[in-house]
Order: structure tokens, then sequence, then C-alpha cells
């Protein structure tokens, strides 16, 4: 099993600030992540696919990049609404695997 | 687009079978894609529980896959996910959700129930 690992777990942010998260794969899944957001009370969103596909409707503030065993989500200008957890999922291989996510809450 | 709606008990006695419907409107499951569920215990992160392809394969996480079945029915444009032997461990929110391809990413979601395993 794949076992994907996130940094940091937590961030607390002001707005218009730059969201680095990473997440970092135990081995090669070449560009097969995605990333999701979860608000409170909500269902997880996907925001990124394949490291650095934007879904369709995100934000053009949302970037990812990355490949092999580490990835990189970027939040450019954070904005209040984009307070929430982020997941990262690998489906390289069976079976599916998710991060621990990564709390962002806004000063 | 794509809405997906999980529906089902919410409490469930321990040793006893879970059984959730995900209800799918403005597409067809017999179209195409695949489908599946997540779980996600109350305040932790998510497991991936199984997939499925409409008249393919169907493939489940190792560590349940004892206990799990996914069915469609296409009829009623749903499928369901059924998990015996339950225990508390197995409380969580239960999502469905669509994939585009057997190793792709999850772009639709329902909105997720809580199921609650006790006595």
């Amino acid at each position: 099993e794949i076992v994907l690992t996130q940094s940091p777990d937590f961030q607390s942010v002001t707005p218009e600030e730059k969201v680095t998260i990473t997440c970092r794969a135990s081995q090669n899944i070449g560009t097969s992540l995605h990333w999701y957001q979860q608000k409170p009370d909500q269902s997880p969103k996907l925001l990124i696919k394949y490291a650095s596909q934007s879904f369709s409707g995100v934000p053009s503030r949302f970037s990812g990049s990355g490949s092999g065993t580490d990835f990189t989500l970027t939040i450019n200008s954070l904005e209040a609404e984009d307070a929430a957890t982020y997941y990262c999922h690998q489906s390289s291989s069976l079976p599916f695997t998710f991060g621990p996510g990564t709390k962002v809450d806004i000063k | 687009q794509v809405q997906l709606q999980e529906s089902g008990p919410g409490l469930v006695r321990p040793s006893e079978t879970l059984s959730l419907t995900c209800t799918v409107s403005d597409y067809s499951i017999s179209s195409g894609y695949y489908w599946g569920w997540i779980r996600q215990p109350p305040g932790k992160g998510l497991e991936w529980i199984g997939s499925f392809y409409h008249g393919g394969s169907t493939y489940y996480n190792p560590s349940l896959k004892s206990r799990v079945t996914i069915s469609v029915d296409t009829s009623k444009n749903q499928f369901s996910l059924k998990l015996s032997s339950v225990t508390a461990a197995d409380t969580a929110l239960y999502y469905c959700a669509r994939q585009e391809y057997t190793y792709s990413s999850l772009d639709y979601w329902g909105q997720g129930t809580l199921v609650t395993v006790s006595s």
C-alpha cells in the first residue's frame, strides 16, 4: 500500500498570503496524485487532478506541481473562503490512499 | 452536472450489516465511468472502500474486502454498499463518488451520510 504524508499538519495564514502544502508518496506514483478541499460539514471537492491539472470551475489561485514522490499544492493569494482541510490522494495503484490532511485556518 | 446522494440507516447494531445506497442523477451509471465508496470516521481522514465499472470489474480495499460488497441497480440508477459484521470502528461518514477511469481522481462526490455503529 502506498502511504502519503502531508506537511504541514496545520497552517494559520492571513488573507492574500501564499500557501504551500506538500504531499510525499512512499514510492514513485508518476503524476497519479490528486488534491481535494474539504470545508467543515461538506464533502471533499476535487481541485487538482494528475498533479497539475485544474478541475473544472476551480479558481486559478489553486495550482499543483510535482511528479514521482514529491508534490505541492499552492494557493496564491489566499481568500477567507479557502479555510478548509486539504487532502492528497493517489490513484497509481490499489488500494487508493489519501494523505492525512492539512488544515488551513485564516488568521 | 452529475449529482450523487447517499441514503440508508443512520444507526446499525454491532455485528450486523451496514447497507447504503447511492442515487445518481443527471448521468446514467450504465453509460460509463467508475463509481465508488469512501468513508471518513468523525474528525479523521479518508479511506477508500471500493469501486466498480458497470459491466466490468469491481475492486475493494484489501483491508475491508472480506466484509464488503458493492452492487448496482441500473433500473434505478443506483449503486449500493454492504458492509458486514460491523463494529464501532466502522462508524463514519460514508460518501459515494464518481471516478473517470480505473486509476483516476474522484471528480464528483455525494454529500455523505453518517452511520453510527452502536447497540
